[in-house]
């Protein structure tokens, strides 16, 4: 079966980091996603990673270890409208087919 | 344009209707795709279709029927609803299938009485 887990929820207070871990047991294996999901929003594209490392955008980071199964999501200089749902998503075929772990809501403090 | 449009944003119906959602993207992408999410939930894929053609259908009940009419446009046919099938219904897009970023639409909230 397909596992993806991640934690349910994580607080933190504005201009801190926070890093969101993901790890995954997968049939396959091509690619890990991290989107944001505001409440009643759809999900928009954060980053990828396919290669083992870091992958760096502005405030946004994520690393990848295959090896390990395991993903983070780092989020520098927090700010409130960072509040939001956090999903990492595993493709798992060479096709379109996305599995998403069930999400980490970031509750983000003044 | 970097959007995805769906309508109606809410819909109410009873298990006897039909109806129809409506999904459209004119970024030229050949991949679009169908997601149930129900509250507090990750969005569970359902169908992919790609050049127009169905790609994967994820054992949907048949009470769903996608259509994808030509590239921009895709469409999810409901008949004989149940009450746990209410929930956000999202289409994405993608420029090939398999292509890494799918852009998703604000999604359909449908509720079925």
């Amino acid at each position: 079966g397909q596992n993806i887990d991640q934690p349910t929820e994580m607080t933190a207070t504005e201009g801190a980091i926070v890093q969101i871990n993901c790890t995954y047991q997968t049939s396959g294996f091509n690619g890990l996603f991290w989107y944001q999901q505001h409440a009643g929003e759809a999900p928009t594209f954060l980053s990828y990673n396919v290669l083992d490392g870091l992958e760096e955008k502005g405030r946004f980071s994520s690393f990848l270890s295959r090896s390990k199964g395991y993903s983070y999501l780092l989020l520098k200089e927090l700010q409130m409208k960072d509040s939001a749902s956090y999903l990492c998503a595993v493709r798992t075929d060479s096709w379109g087919k996305l599995q998403f772990g069930a999400g980490t809501q970031v509750v983000v403090t003044p | 344009d970097t959007e995805v449009t769906q309508t109606p944003k809410h819909l109410v119906m009873g298990m006897t209707n039909k109806k129809s959602l409506k999904c459209e993207q004119h970024m030229g992408h050949r991949a679009m795709y169908w997601y149930k999410q129900k509250a507090k939930k990750p969005p569970e894929l359902m169908f992919v279709y790609s050049y127009e053609k169905l790609s994967i259908n994820e054992s949907v009940p048949s009470r769903f029927s996608p259509e994808c009419p030509n590239s921009s446009l895709l469409n999810l046919h409901l008949h004989a609803l149940q009450p746990e099938d209410s929930a956000l219904y999202l289409c994405a897009s993608s420029q090939e299938e398999g292509a890494y970023e799918q852009y998703f639409g604000p999604g359909t909230r449908l509720t079925v009485t």
